[in-house]
């Protein structure tokens, strides 16, 4: 039972256009999200996070919105910027258990 | 200020062998997370420490699975007898405590032939 979805296995912008990657999940207990990046040969690594009380949080570039009566989140980054060029993953934690669920991920790649 | 640190980063051994992983979490992070990323799959969660003990061993996948941490630091994830299906890369991640922003190693890829 996968519960974090990431529907788009891949997806493909233009630099200097907006990125928009999205997250579906079924727990209803989840209060907590996260998105991490991967690049090839490396661990993740954190890049924006959303609590449940918030619907939306935005660090530079990157944007994370919340719609929790629809049980999703995206991740908007704009511009894009070749460098952005990864795999992307969404993962939720349930308020005091530790457990993060991950998303299977979106490779997205940003076209000069 | 080293980041996470991950031994061996290559494993490739035979069905049957036993293996061992080391993790070095960041200095001071209490909290330490074994997760598997098999090919094409999203990160599965297999094991979380605090300090020595592990409250939640609920992801992994069989007992030939198993890991220790010792001194609040080094953590080892050993899987006996391995088998074809445990091919993937295993990664470790830390915490400064638990629910903050966790810290991933660069993963052992493992491959069972």
């Amino acid at each position: 039972d996968q519960q974090v979805k990431q529907n788009s296995p891949s997806l493909s912008v233009q630099e200097g256009r907006i990125s928009i990657l999205n997250c579906d999940y079924t727990n209803s207990m989840f209060d907590y999200f996260l998105w991490y990046k991967k690049y090839p040969a490396e661990g993740p690594t954190f890049l924006i996070s959303i609590s449940s009380i918030k619907d939306k949080n935005e660090d530079g570039r990157f944007t994370v919105f919340l719609n929790k009566s629809a049980k999703h989140l995206s991740l908007h980054i704009v511009p894009s910027q070749p460098g952005d060029s990864a795999v992307y993953f969404c993962a939720a934690s349930s308020g005091g258990y530790q457990k993060v669920t991950f998303g299977t991920g979106t490779k997205l790649q940003v076209i000069p | 200020g080293a980041g996470v640190s991950q031994s061996p980063s290559n494993k490739v051994t035979e069905k049957g062998k036993d293996v061992e992983l080391r993790c070095d979490p960041i200095s001071g992070h209490t909290a330490l997370y074994w997760y598997r990323q098999s090919l094409g799959q999203g990160l599965e969660f297999l094991i979380y420490f605090q300090g020595n003990s592990a409250p939640d061993k609920s992801g992994l996948p069989s007992d030939r699975f198993s890991a220790e941490r010792t001194g609040g630091s080094v953590s080892t994830l050993t899987i006996q007898r391995t088998q074809q299906e445990d091919s993937a890369v295993y990664l470790c991640a830390s915490s400064l405590v638990q629910r903050e922003t966790q810290y991933f190693g660069p993963g052992t890829r493992l491959l069972v032939l």
